[in-house]
């Protein structure tokens, strides 16, 4: 069955703008998270979101903010971007229990300039 | 939230077995100890999770303390495909849904 799949793989933006990351998820599964990846940081949890709603968010501000649609796809925005915001963003999706194996995309790199 | 800790580095021969530690002395009873990997230029992907038993799959063995206060990922046999990051993640009702990677364990094979 088709993998995560994340758009754009890769983009590059100036300081000021705003970027929107998609997720689809694979078939059949409810809840998408989204996770930050920067040399210095490691991988950091954004959100998560189930069926439509956010379930958990972890320690970002409020620039960092992202919806999930009915199909279950999800995307994720960072307005005012700062150079910092440079990372690698990865998605993963699972069916959404404790015990869930999560799927990670490939991710999307974003250069912020 | 229950904290991991993990060697920052670790080599191991090829073919060799390959014991991965893990310490997480606040896990909590409903805390499950997942294990993923991370290669290089890639996404995190899943090895194995238990609860209290050890538990193997084709990839891996997870030996869980009979405290809980520790588990150990076994790879039984490294290959240089087996070099990446390795996380140890407790996950839970009290630290939901998330996974909190933390620096995980950068195994190196050599040949």
């Amino acid at each position: 069955k088709a993998g995560v799949t994340q758009t754009p793989r890769y983009l590059i933006k100036t300081r000021g703008q705003q970027v929107t990351l998609s997720c689809s998820p694979i078939s059949g599964h409810r809840s998408v998270s989204w996770y930050q990846q920067t040399p210095g940081q490691g991988l950091q949890f954004l959100f998560e979101y189930f069926s439509e709603t956010q379930r958990n968010k972890g320690n970002f501000p409020g620039r960092f903010s992202g919806r999930q649609f009915s199909n279950s796809r999800s995307e994720m925005n960072v307005s005012t971007l700062e150079l910092g915001d440079s990372a690698l963003y990865l998605c993963a999706s699972s069916l959404g229990d404790i015990t869930g194996e999560l799927f990670f995309g490939e991710g999307s790199r974003l250069t912020v300039l | 939230d229950a904290k991991t800790t993990q060697p920052n580095s670790m080599e191991s021969n090829e073919e060799e077995p390959v014991h991965l530690p893990c310490n997480h002395s606040t896990i909590s009873g409903t805390d499950y100890i997942h294990w993923y990997r991370q290669l290089p230029s890639q996404g995190p992907e899943y090895v194995i999770h238990g609860l209290t038993s050890n538990v193997n799959n084709r990839m891996a063995s997870l030996a869980i303390a009979e405290d809980r206060k520790s588990s150990t990922l076994i790879l039984h046999r490294a290959t240089l495909r087996d070099a990446a990051v390795y996380y140890c993640i407790l996950r839970g009702s009290n630290s939901g849904y998330a996974l909190n990677f933390g620096k995980g364990t950068s195994l190196l094979v050599t040949p």
